[in-house]
Protein backbone atom coordinates (compact mmCIF):
# COMPACT_ATOMS: atom_id res chain seq x y z
CA UNK A 1 0.00 0.00 0.00
CA UNK A 2 1.12 3.60 -0.51
CA UNK A 3 1.23 6.13 2.02
CA UNK A 4 1.94 9.71 2.03
CA UNK A 5 3.25 11.32 5.29
CA UNK A 6 3.26 15.43 6.20
CA UNK A 7 4.33 15.27 9.85
CA UNK A 8 3.54 18.95 10.38
CA UNK A 9 -0.17 20.11 10.30
CA UNK A 10 0.96 24.10 10.73
CA UNK A 11 3.73 25.76 9.95
CA UNK A 12 4.31 29.51 10.79
CA UNK A 13 7.25 31.67 9.69
CA UNK A 14 7.98 34.82 9.26
CA UNK A 15 8.23 36.74 5.71
CA UNK A 16 11.62 36.18 3.90
CA UNK A 17 12.45 33.09 6.25
CA UNK A 18 13.43 29.68 4.68
CA UNK A 19 10.45 27.33 4.45
CA UNK A 20 10.38 23.39 4.01
CA UNK A 21 7.16 21.30 4.42
CA UNK A 22 8.14 17.73 4.82
CA UNK A 23 6.60 14.97 3.38
CA UNK A 24 7.60 11.09 3.36
CA UNK A 25 6.21 8.44 1.29
CA UNK A 26 5.91 4.72 0.89
CA UNK A 27 5.93 2.65 -1.80
CA UNK A 28 7.81 -0.20 -2.91
CA UNK A 29 8.00 0.82 -6.59
CA UNK A 30 9.05 3.85 -8.44
CA UNK A 31 6.59 6.75 -7.63
CA UNK A 32 5.39 9.82 -9.00
CA UNK A 33 5.57 12.52 -6.63
CA UNK A 34 3.50 16.04 -6.81
CA UNK A 35 2.88 19.04 -4.47
CA UNK A 36 -0.69 20.86 -4.87
CA UNK A 37 -1.71 24.34 -3.30
CA UNK A 38 -5.34 25.54 -2.29
CA UNK A 39 -4.98 29.00 -1.12
CA UNK A 40 -7.71 30.88 0.33
CA UNK A 41 -11.06 30.61 -1.27
CA UNK A 42 -9.19 28.79 -4.73
CA UNK A 43 -9.29 25.59 -5.70
CA UNK A 44 -6.23 23.05 -5.39
CA UNK A 45 -4.13 23.48 -8.10
CA UNK A 46 -1.09 21.91 -9.47
CA UNK A 47 2.00 23.61 -7.76
CA UNK A 48 4.94 21.21 -9.04
CA UNK A 49 6.06 17.66 -9.55
CA UNK A 50 9.30 15.73 -9.09
CA UNK A 51 9.72 14.63 -12.83
CA UNK A 52 9.20 18.09 -14.14
CA UNK A 53 12.38 19.22 -11.63
CA UNK A 54 11.07 22.88 -12.34
CA UNK A 55 10.85 25.79 -9.45
CA UNK A 56 7.46 27.15 -9.17
CA UNK A 57 7.17 30.47 -7.48
CA UNK A 58 10.39 30.25 -5.83
CA UNK A 59 9.13 26.68 -4.66
CA UNK A 60 11.49 23.22 -5.26
CA UNK A 61 11.37 19.37 -4.26
CA UNK A 62 13.79 16.84 -5.00
CA UNK A 63 12.79 13.55 -4.52
CA UNK A 64 15.02 11.44 -2.56
CA UNK A 65 14.74 8.03 -2.63
CA UNK A 66 16.70 6.72 -0.06
CA UNK A 67 15.11 8.37 2.23
CA UNK A 68 12.00 8.65 0.27
CA UNK A 69 11.08 12.16 0.44
CA UNK A 70 9.97 14.71 -1.27
CA UNK A 71 10.00 18.40 0.95
CA UNK A 72 8.92 21.27 -0.52
CA UNK A 73 11.59 24.31 -0.13
CA UNK A 74 11.42 28.02 -0.42
CA UNK A 75 14.88 30.49 0.18
CA UNK A 76 12.43 33.05 1.18
CA UNK A 77 8.87 32.55 2.60
CA UNK A 78 6.39 35.25 1.25
CA UNK A 79 2.98 36.45 2.60
CA UNK A 80 0.71 35.32 -0.63
CA UNK A 81 2.43 32.02 0.05
CA UNK A 82 0.22 31.06 3.02
CA UNK A 83 -1.81 28.21 1.85
CA UNK A 84 -2.79 24.26 2.81
CA UNK A 85 -0.25 22.63 0.91
CA UNK A 86 -0.62 18.67 0.20
CA UNK A 87 1.86 16.17 -1.15
CA UNK A 88 0.30 13.54 -3.13
CA UNK A 89 1.89 10.19 -4.70
CA UNK A 90 0.74 7.94 -7.27
CA UNK A 91 2.49 4.99 -9.23
CA UNK A 92 4.38 5.72 -13.11
CA UNK A 93 2.85 3.20 -14.68
CA UNK A 94 -0.69 1.55 -15.94
CA UNK A 95 -4.11 2.74 -14.21
CA UNK A 96 -3.21 5.08 -10.98
CA UNK A 97 -4.56 7.34 -8.51
CA UNK A 98 -3.42 10.09 -6.25
CA UNK A 99 -2.76 9.16 -2.61
CA UNK A 100 -2.61 12.35 -0.83
CA UNK A 101 -1.01 13.60 2.66
CA UNK A 102 -2.80 15.16 5.29
CA UNK A 103 -1.61 18.62 4.34
CA UNK A 104 0.31 21.10 6.01
CA UNK A 105 -0.98 25.02 6.28
CA UNK A 106 1.56 27.52 5.80
CA UNK A 107 1.46 30.37 7.49
CA UNK A 108 3.67 33.48 6.40
CA UNK A 109 3.50 36.33 8.70
CA UNK A 110 4.93 40.11 7.79
CA UNK B 1 -13.41 27.05 -20.75
CA UNK B 2 -15.15 26.30 -17.25
CA UNK B 3 -13.01 23.60 -16.46
CA UNK B 4 -14.27 21.37 -13.82
CA UNK B 5 -17.86 22.88 -12.07
CA UNK B 6 -19.76 21.47 -9.19
CA UNK B 7 -23.12 21.47 -8.63
CA UNK B 8 -24.59 22.40 -5.47
CA UNK B 9 -22.00 24.40 -3.87
CA UNK B 10 -23.55 24.20 -0.52
CA UNK B 11 -26.24 21.57 0.88
CA UNK B 12 -27.59 20.65 3.92
CA UNK B 13 -29.24 17.12 4.45
CA UNK B 14 -30.97 15.15 7.20
CA UNK B 15 -30.25 12.15 8.33
CA UNK B 16 -31.42 9.34 5.66
CA UNK B 17 -32.08 11.82 3.11
CA UNK B 18 -30.64 11.36 -0.50
CA UNK B 19 -29.23 13.59 -3.39
CA UNK B 20 -26.66 13.90 -6.00
CA UNK B 21 -23.78 16.02 -6.75
CA UNK B 22 -23.07 16.72 -9.77
CA UNK B 23 -19.08 17.42 -11.32
CA UNK B 24 -19.04 18.55 -14.96
CA UNK B 25 -15.90 19.24 -17.23
CA UNK B 26 -15.35 20.93 -20.74
CA UNK B 27 -11.45 19.33 -21.45
CA UNK B 28 -12.79 16.21 -22.69
CA UNK B 29 -10.54 14.41 -20.01
CA UNK B 30 -10.81 10.88 -19.65
CA UNK B 31 -10.48 10.13 -15.85
CA UNK B 32 -12.48 11.62 -13.17
CA UNK B 33 -12.38 11.51 -9.52
CA UNK B 34 -14.89 12.15 -6.14
CA UNK B 35 -12.23 12.93 -3.12
CA UNK B 36 -13.82 14.22 0.39
CA UNK B 37 -12.20 16.82 2.46
CA UNK B 38 -11.94 16.43 6.26
CA UNK B 39 -9.71 18.45 8.57
CA UNK B 40 -6.99 16.65 9.75
CA UNK B 41 -7.58 14.13 6.68
CA UNK B 42 -6.72 15.28 3.86
CA UNK B 43 -8.44 14.22 0.42
CA UNK B 44 -9.64 11.09 0.37
CA UNK B 45 -10.35 8.91 -3.01
CA UNK B 46 -14.51 8.13 -3.14
CA UNK B 47 -15.17 6.54 -6.43
CA UNK B 48 -13.04 7.57 -9.56
CA UNK B 49 -13.94 6.51 -13.43
CA UNK B 50 -11.11 5.88 -16.17
CA UNK B 51 -13.78 6.22 -18.80
CA UNK B 52 -17.36 6.93 -20.02
CA UNK B 53 -19.00 3.81 -18.41
CA UNK B 54 -16.69 3.08 -16.07
CA UNK B 55 -16.10 3.42 -12.30
CA UNK B 56 -14.01 2.52 -9.65
CA UNK B 57 -13.88 2.16 -5.90
CA UNK B 58 -11.32 4.37 -3.79
CA UNK B 59 -10.32 4.66 -0.37
CA UNK B 60 -13.61 5.10 0.83
CA UNK B 61 -16.15 4.40 -1.18
CA UNK B 62 -18.94 3.04 1.82
CA UNK B 63 -22.20 4.67 1.72
CA UNK B 64 -21.66 6.29 -1.86
CA UNK B 65 -22.93 5.71 -5.62
CA UNK B 66 -21.43 7.18 -8.65
CA UNK B 67 -22.21 6.91 -12.46
CA UNK B 68 -20.73 7.99 -15.55
CA UNK B 69 -23.19 7.96 -18.06
CA UNK B 70 -21.31 10.79 -20.22
CA UNK B 71 -18.00 12.09 -21.10
CA UNK B 72 -17.93 15.12 -19.42
CA UNK B 73 -19.88 14.17 -16.09
CA UNK B 74 -19.34 11.85 -13.09
CA UNK B 75 -22.36 12.17 -10.27
CA UNK B 76 -22.00 11.42 -7.16
CA UNK B 77 -24.82 9.82 -5.04
CA UNK B 78 -25.69 9.37 -1.91
CA UNK B 79 -28.77 7.30 -1.00
CA UNK B 80 -29.14 7.90 3.12
CA UNK B 81 -27.14 10.44 3.93
CA UNK B 82 -25.55 9.80 7.57
CA UNK B 83 -24.13 12.63 9.63
CA UNK B 84 -20.24 11.36 8.94
CA UNK B 85 -21.21 12.19 5.63
CA UNK B 86 -20.59 16.09 6.56
CA UNK B 87 -17.92 17.37 4.68
CA UNK B 88 -16.34 19.10 1.59
CA UNK B 89 -16.60 17.23 -1.70
CA UNK B 90 -14.59 17.69 -4.61
CA UNK B 91 -14.45 16.68 -8.30
CA UNK B 92 -11.66 16.35 -10.29
CA UNK B 93 -10.41 15.41 -13.81
CA UNK B 94 -7.28 14.41 -15.94
CA UNK B 95 -6.51 13.52 -19.05
CA UNK B 96 -4.72 10.19 -18.19
CA UNK B 97 -3.48 8.45 -15.38
CA UNK B 98 -2.60 9.99 -12.27
CA UNK B 99 0.84 9.39 -12.46
CA UNK B 100 1.87 11.79 -15.87
CA UNK B 101 -1.12 13.80 -15.40
CA UNK B 102 -1.85 17.07 -13.48
CA UNK B 103 -5.87 16.77 -12.14
CA UNK B 104 -7.82 19.87 -12.30
CA UNK B 105 -9.82 20.15 -9.39
CA UNK B 106 -13.34 21.91 -9.26
CA UNK B 107 -14.47 24.51 -5.97
CA UNK B 108 -15.87 21.82 -4.19
CA UNK B 109 -19.40 21.17 -2.52
CA UNK B 110 -19.67 21.78 1.08
CA UNK B 111 -22.57 18.72 2.13
CA UNK B 112 -23.85 19.06 6.26
CA UNK B 113 -26.20 16.70 7.04
CA UNK B 114 -27.90 16.41 10.37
Amino acid sequence: AQRVTQPEKLLSVFKGAPVELKCNYSYSGSPELFWYVQYSRQRLQLLLRHISRESIKGFTADLNKGETSFHLKKPFAQEEDSAMYYCALSRNSGYSTLTFGKGTMLLVSP
Amino acid sequence: NAGVTQTPKFRVLKTGQSMTLLCAQDMNHEYMYWYRQDPGMGLRLIHYSVGEGTTAKGEVPDGYNVSRLKKQNFLLGLESAAPSQTSVYFCASSRGTSGRNEQFFGPGTRLTVL
